[in-house]
């Protein structure tokens, strides 16, 4: 079956700071993958996503960047935390021609 | 562009009591529509999904939900809530067009009373 796994699952940082989140997915290959961010108390905003290796697809321009090196690994990266920057941060991934998503559990991200 | 609304911000139920949460959809075709569930500091996990066929679906721990094109709404329902049926609840659109981006709604929190 599949997993997905999203590390750390919490992290306070200072502003100025880089920032590396780390999602894998076990079990599938060639999945779309999907950053999503939730501020407290609001709904789902999409960061970035990607079908494939290297292939990435911003939907909100900011300090954020997400890169794929592995089929199965996607990173989300910041060079440098803003305040703006806190908040709950969900990978996804997505089968081929499914649809639906899969969730991974989090990463709570303070910025201080 | 496809868009999802869900009109309740919170729902208020009793344990034991019905729940039908609301969910709107604009969408040029017929949609792939799902509903998911996120318990508080976690992921979401998908409750039921439609992509054709039978109106009304069948999904995870007693919920069920029915695609009424004329309408174009997915509701979601469930006969008896559980306390542990308290979190949030957000209806989906699947990627059109060419596209890979669904379209989620700003999700509705269920609070369930003792």
């Amino acid at each position: 079956s599949q997993t997905i796994h999203q590390w750390p699952a919490t992290l306070v940082q200072p502003v100025g700071s880089p920032l590396s989140l780390e999602c894998t997915v076990e079990g599938t290959s060639n999945p779309n993958l999907y950053w999503y961010r939730q501020a407290a108390g609001r709904g789902l905003q999409l960061l970035f996503y990607s079908v494939g290796i290297g292939q990435i697809s911003s939907e909100v321009p900011q300090n954020l960047s997400a890169s794929r090196p592995q089929d199965r690994q996607f990173i989300l990266s910041s060079k440098k935390l803003l305040l703006s920057d806190s908040g709950f941060y969900l990978c996804a991934w997505e089968g081929p021609n499914s649809y639906e998503q899969y969730f991974g559990p989090g990463t709570r991200l303070t910025v201080t | 562009a496809q868009s999802v609304t869900q009109p309740d911000i919170h729902i208020t139920v009793s344990e034991g009591a019905s729940l039908e949460l609301r969910c709107n959809y604009s969408y040029g075709a017929t949609p792939y529509l799902f509903w998911y569930v996120q318990s508080p500091g976690q992921g979401l996990q998908l409750l039921l999904k439609y992509f054709s066929g039978d109106t009304l679906v069948q999904g995870i721990k007693g919920f069920e939900a029915e695609f009424k094109r004329s309408q174009s709404s997915f509701n979601l329902r469930k006969p008896s809530v559980h306390w542990s049926d308290a979190a949030e609840y957000f209806c989906a659109v699947g990627p059109s067009g060419g596209s890979y981006i669904p379209t989620f709604g700003r999700g509705t929190s269920l609070i369930v009373h003792p």
